[in-house]
This record gives structure tokens, sequence and C-alpha cells, in this order.
């Protein structure tokens, strides 16, 4: 069982169109970041959340932490092909000592 | 600053052959993950490393796979005897402390087992 479940796994969009990827958890994260990983490469940062009903924008990106701190969301405004990626999720429990990743979200923008 | 570097970048082996994946992370980072990736999925971790302390394991198949990181910098994971189902990317990630906790990331080394 995966502690960090991700939703959809697959999306395939037209360029202009927005969207939303969910990461769903019943722990509770001290911190939860997402990553965009690029085929042939290893995953970056895009952002970290702490606080529970955060919200953080990175130009067209929106993140959301739940106000419970079990889930998170990634919002994309205006997707474009340089969005085109994987999406991980990775939580660091309140009682762990590492980041857990979750499943991912493969993502295609189409021009 | 250069990355983390990872080699080889490819290698194709028969089952039950042995492979070997080397690391060297960020200068001055402490804390340095092994990370299996099977594709399209997210990534497992194998074993973090704290300088050249094992902090978990636990996920780590000790009957064909090992680690070391003997000198708190560069790191090597072995496997062996490989089996089909090892086929994956192989990351290396390291961090250095600050507050963000952020794990910078090698390209990763693809191993196919046929």
């Amino acid at each position: 069982t995966q502690l960090l479940e991700q939703s959809p796994q697959f999306l395939s969009i037209q360029e202009g169109e927005n969207l939303t990827v969910y990461c769903n958890s019943s722990s509770v994260f001290s911190s939860l970041q997402w990553y965009r990983q690029e085929p042939g490469e290893g995953p970056v940062l895009l952002v970290t959340v702490v606080t529970g009903g955060e919200v953080k924008k990175l130009k067209r990106l929106t993140f959301q932490f739940g106000d419970a701190r079990k889930d998170s969301s990634l919002h994309i405004t205006a997707a474009q092909p340089g969005d085109t990626g994987l999406y991980l999720c990775a939580g660091f429990p309140n009682t762990g000592n590492q980041f857990y990743f979750g499943t991912g979200t493969s993502l295609t923008v189409i021009p | 600053e250069a990355g983390v570097a990872q080699s080889p970048r490819y290698k194709i082996i028969e089952k039950r052959q042995s492979v070997a994946f080397w690391c060297n992370p960020i200068s001055g980072h402490a804390t340095l993950y092994w990370y299996q990736q099977i594709l399209g999925q997210g990534p497992k971790l194998l074993i973090q490393f704290q300088n050249n302390g094992v902090v978990d394991d636990s996920q780590l198949p000790k009957d064909r796979f090992s680690a070391e990181r003997l000198k708190g910098v560069d790191s090597t994971l072995k496997i062996q005897p490989a089996k089909l189902e090892d086929s994956a990317v192989y990351l290396c990630a390291s961090e250095g402390g600050s507050n963000t906790g952020e794990l910078f990331f090698g390209e990763g080394s693809r191993l196919t087992v046929l």
C-alpha cells in the first residue's frame, strides 16, 4: 500500500486548458513537497508547504495543503507543452524520518 | 555548484548477473538516498545514509541489494544477482539539511535486466 495516492494517474489535455492533480493520504504530514520530473531526468522540487491550509503560487501553478495536513492539490492554469512531465508529491510524516513519494501523475499537454 | 552525479546512465544485463551504480552527491550534503523508480511511478526509497551511517534500509532487499558510503561522500549500490523485476531507474539524491528539506536528484541510472 502507498502512503500517498495521487489522482489522476494519467492526464492528457490541450494547451490552454486548466487541470488539478490531487495527493491524498490518511496520514498527517509535517510538510509536503511537489516535484516535476521530465523524461530521463531526476525530479526537481517545485514547492514545499508546511502549514495546514497554506496556498502557494508559482506563476501558473497553485499549490494547496489541506487544513488537516493529510492532502494537497496542484492546479495548473492555461497549461503549456512545457508543463508536460511526471508530477510527484512527497510527504514527511509527523512520526517519520524521511519523505515518502506519491504514486505520480503523468501529464501530457498537447500543442 | 555541481549537481548530483550518477553513473552509468544506462546498463543492460542478463538475469543473475551483477551490476553496480555510483553516486557523487552535492559537496557538503550529509544525507544521501538511493531510490528505485519503476517507469511512470513514484520513487521508492531503498536506503538513506547520514554521512557514512545507515539511517534507514528497511526497504532494501538485502538478499540481493547492498549499498555503502564508506567515506561519507560517494556511494555505490550493488545488485547481485539481478532479477527481471529489478529493471528500473535507480535515482540518487542528496540533501543539505536546509529548512526546506529539498532533495537534489541525479539523472538516474536506467537498468534493464533481460
